[in-house]
């Protein structure tokens, strides 16, 4: 199975950073990656798909790049609403996987 | 407006079964895959199912960790998707989330997931 590994673990940002989370893959997914965001005792919610389309809905200051083994995941101004842990995904194989996932704390 | 309601979960014992419900409204089930996805307490995102929807073969895929133990199937004339249970472990206590997967935008093998259920929690405990 194709492994993810999101860094950093735990981030802590002041409203108004730009923050950037990576994820990166055991082998190519191509650009079939997912970004989500889960709050405490809510359901994830989709922000990105195939690495850098932004979900209906999403606000524009989060946005995702890369492709192969290596993505990124960027909030270009952090607002309040985002204390939230990410979590990235890869589709490119029968058996999909997440990253650990990423806890991102407001200051 | 897409809403998707997970039921069913509760307290078994190891060994047991369990089958719970994922109930859809607002789209058109017979056009999407469905998932179901795992949390156990204070972890992350575990993926367990995926089912296609029938134009695109129905095949199922499972992780390796509930392949053999637990079937994902599909009633497209009642828009529910089910995840029967057996064999159940302690470690397969969490909270399930069915989510939809849409074809049109996913790759040849898999997909993601852009809407949820809010989760049924099974607990697996003597």
């Amino acid at each position: 199975d194709i492994q993810m590994t999101q860094s950093p673990a735990t981030l802590s940002a002041s409203v108004g950073d730009r923050v950037t989370i990576t994820c990166r893959a055991s082998q190519t997914v191509s650009n079939w990656l997912a970004w989500y965001q889960q709050k405490p005792g809510k359901a994830p919610k989709l922000l990105i798909y195939k690495a850098s389309t932004l979900e209906s809905g999403v606000p524009s200051r989060f946005s995702g790049s890369g492709s192969g083994t290596e993505f990124t995941l960027t909030v270009s101004s952090l607002q309040p609403d985002d204390s939230a842990t990410y979590y990235c995904q890869h589709y490119n194989s029968y058996k999909v996987t997440f990253g650990q996932g990423t806890r991102l704390e407001i200051k | 407006e897409v809403q998707l309601v997970e039921s069913g979960g509760g307290l078994v014992q190891p060994g047991q079964s369990l089958r719970i419900s994922c109930a859809t409204s607002g789209f058109t089930f017979g056009d999407y895959g469905m998932t179901w996805v795992r949390q156990a307490p204070g972890k992350g995102l575990e993926w367990v199912s995926f089912i296609r929807s029938k134009v695109y073969s129905g095949k199922t895929e499972y992780a390796a960790s509930v392949e053999g133990r637990f079937t994902i199937s599909r009633d497209d004339s009642k828009s529910i998707a089910y995840l029967q249970m057996n064999s159940l472990k302690i470690e397969d206590t969490a909270v399930y989330y069915c989510a939809r997967n849409p074809h049109l935008y996913c790759s040849s093998t898999n997909c993601f997931s852009d809407s949820w259920g809010q989760g049924t929690l099974v607990t697996v405990s003597s």
